[in-house]
Order: structure tokens, then C-alpha cells, then sequence
């Protein structure tokens, strides 16, 4: 089975700050990474496809990049709706598996 | 415009089973297969398994395999999904999410459930 590891497990930033959340796969995973965006008691929601894909009607200050095993996950600059927690997710194989997440929060 | 609605909250005792809901809408189901993913309470995200809503073949997580059963209904576009034998750390939200292949046939998981807590207690 894949192991997805995020870092850091936390975060606090301010608004306006630029920040990088780094997923890393145990295995080549080729462009099979997806980043999710969770707020609390709501479903994840689809951010990037494929690595670097911009899902539909995301804002363009959300930006992932990387292939094989190392990825990243960028906000060019932090708005308030943006603190949440944030799963990177590998598609290469079943099972799926997810990294255990990134809770980004307010300094 | 695509909808996953779930059923209502559920409370089970250990050793029940419980059967949770996923009416879709918006799309041709039988286009998309649709995964299932649970959270306990303040955990991480877990995927259970996927049915293909087009012919009905599935892929269980192993660590849940012969306690779970997904299924769907065509004429209904809903998809089910039956967990057996609970037990208290089977306490969790439940989510069904739709696959979608991407650039490169890449899947993902665009449009999720409302979620279903499921509580499992004596």
C-alpha cells in the first residue's frame, strides 16, 4: 500500500501570507495526487487534480505542483476562508490513500 | 448541477449492521463510480472501497473486506453502502464521493456527500 506523509501536521499563518504544505508519497506516484480542502463539519472539496490542475471554480491563489513522489501545495497569499484543513490524496493504486492532513490556522 | 445527498444520522449497537444512502442527481450516474470515505471523530480521511455505478463491480478495502457491501441502484441513482459486525470504532462520518478521470485519466473525487455520522454504542 501507498503511504501519503504531510508536513507540517499544523500550521498558523497570517492572512496575506504566502504558505507551502508538502506531500510526499511512498512510491512514485507519477501526477496521481490530488489536494482536498476541508472546513469543520463539511464534506473535503476538490482543489487540484493531477498534481497541478486547477479544479473548476477554485481561486487561481491555489496551486500544486511536483511528480513521482514529492509534492507541493501552495496559497500565494492567505484570505480568511482559507483556514481549514487541507489532505493530499494518491489515485495511483487501491488503495486510495490519503496524508493525514494539514490543519492551517490563524496566528 | 451534481448533488450527493445522503441519508439521515444513524445509531447502531455493536453487532448491527447499517445500510447509509447516496442519491445522485445532476449527471448520468452510470457514468461515474462512487467511492466511500469515513472520518472518526477528529481523524483523517479513509477510503472504504468504489463501485462502478456502470456495471457494478467494486473494490473493497481490504481491512474491511466481508464486513462491507456497496451496491447501486440504476433506476433510482443511488448508490448504498452497507457496513456489518459494527463496532465502536467504526464511530465516523460517512461520505460517498463521485470519481471523476481527469487529464490523463487521472482520478479524483469532485463532488462529495453531505455526510452521515454513523455512532456505534452499546
Amino acid at each position: 500500500d501507498i503511504q501519503m506523509t504531510q508536513s507540517p501536521s499544523s500550521l498558523s499563518a497570517s492572512v496575506g501570507d504566502r504558505v507551502t504544505i508538502t506531500c510526499r508519497a511512498s512510491q512514485s506516484i507519477s501526477s496521481y495526487l490530488n489536494w482536498y480542502q476541508q472546513k469543520p463539519g463539511k464534506a473535503p472539496k476538490l482543489l487540484i487534480y493531477a498534481a497541478s490542475s486547477l479544479q473548476s471554480g477554485v481561486p487561481s491563489r491555489f496551486s500544486g505542483s511536483g511528480s513521482g513522489t514529492d509534492f507541493t501545495l501552495t496559497i500565494s497569499s492567505l484570505q480568511p476562508e482559507d483556514f481549514a484543513t487541507y489532505y493530499c490524496q494518491q489515485s495511483y493504486s487501491t488503495p486510495v490513500s490519503f496524508g493525514q492532513g494539514t490543519k492551517l490556522e490563524i496566528k | 448541477q451534481v448533488q450527493l445527498v445522503q441519508s439521515g444520522a444513524e445509531v447502531k449497537k455493536p453487532g448491527a449492521s447499517v445500510k447509509v444512502s447516496c442519491k445522485a442527481s445532476g449527471y448520468t450516474f452510470t457514468s461515474y463510480g462512487i467511492s466511500w470515505v469515513r472520518q472518526a471523530p477528529g481523524q483523517g480521511l479513509e477510503w472504504m472501497g468504489w463501485i462502478s455505478a456502470y456495471n457494478g463491480n467494486t473494490n473493497y478495502a481490504q481491512k474491511l473486506q466481508g464486513r462491507v457491501t456497496m451496491t447501486t441502484d440504476t433506476s433510482t441513482s443511488t448508490a448504498y453502502m452497507e457496513l456489518r459486525s459494527l463496532r465502536s470504532d467504526d464511530t465516523a462520518v460517512y461520505y460517498c464521493a463521485r470519481e471523476s478521470i481527469a487529464v490523463a485519466g487521472i482520478p479524483n473525487f469532485d463532488y462529495w456527500g453531505q455526510g452521515t455520522l454513523v455512532t456505534v454504542s452499546s
